[in-house]
């Protein structure tokens, strides 16, 4: 599986914007980026995907390199509820690997 | 939609014994999947069914797990017998489909201790 690298942690302050990078220079064609968080104690949670355009929608935006081997996922306005592990995640469906989780980033808001 | 629905939330079991998990997927999606979190080993998935079928079992650790998917709204992972290092979360996750665009719906989780 294509990998991708992503800082262990990043630490914002609440109701700024909050750019979390990911770095997949493996990435192949067909792959598709995803973004998944994880809340302490729940379970991971779709924020968001894309394949060369910039993504958005109510949780988050996407902005993808235009060779695509990097992308940051954009949190426009972090509160405290999107502290969490965030993971990025290269995904060409079929389904038989799944989601491929790295150890994601831990986002850290402060008050 | 009540979403993905695991049970039980939490269970607490002695080495050697039986343990089976539960797991029903949101209505309509055809993809299954089990995954399994601990702290050394991070999110790593164990099991993916498509339409019932079992597809890739190649992540199930050994042959003291197996997972059944007997009709579209119900699937168990049972771990027999049950070993300490078997202590995880276990999360449940229901798609659509396996497209490249699919998105993966997690339930809550069940958490295993073995003694």
């Amino acid at each position: 599986d294509a990998k991708t690298t992503q800082p262990n942690s990043m630490e914002s302050n609440e109701e700024e914007p909050v750019h979390l990078p990911c770095n997949h220079s493996t990435i192949s064609g067909t792959d598709y980026i995803h973004w998944y968080r994880q809340l302490p104690s729940q379970g991971p949670e779709y924020v968001i995907h894309g394949l060369t355009s910039n993504v958005n929608n109510r949780m988050a935006s996407l902005a993808i390199a235009e060779d695509r081997k990097s992308s940051t996922l954009i949190l426009h306005r972090a509160t405290l509820r999107d502290a969490a592990v965030y993971y990025c995640i290269l995904y060409s469906g079929g389904g038989a690997d799944g989601l491929t989780f790295g150890k994601g980033t831990h986002l850290i808001i402060q008050p | 939609d009540a979403g993905v629905i695991q049970s039980p939330r939490h269970e607490v079991t002695e080495m050697g014994q039986e343990v089976t998990l539960r797991c029903k997927p949101i209505s309509g999606h055809n993809s299954l999947f089990w995954y399994r979190q601990t702290m050394m080993r991070g999110l790593e998935l164990l099991i993916y069914f498509n339409n019932n079928v079992p597809i890739d079992d190649s992540g199930m650790p050994e042959d003291r797990f197996s997972a059944k998917m007997p009709n579209a709204s119900f699937s168990t992972l049972k771990i027999q017998p049950s070993e300490p290092r078997d202590s995880a979360v276990y999360f449940c996750a229901s798609s659509p489909s396996s497209g490249r665009t699919d998105t993966q719906y997690f339930g809550p989780g069940t958490r295993l201790t073995v003694l």
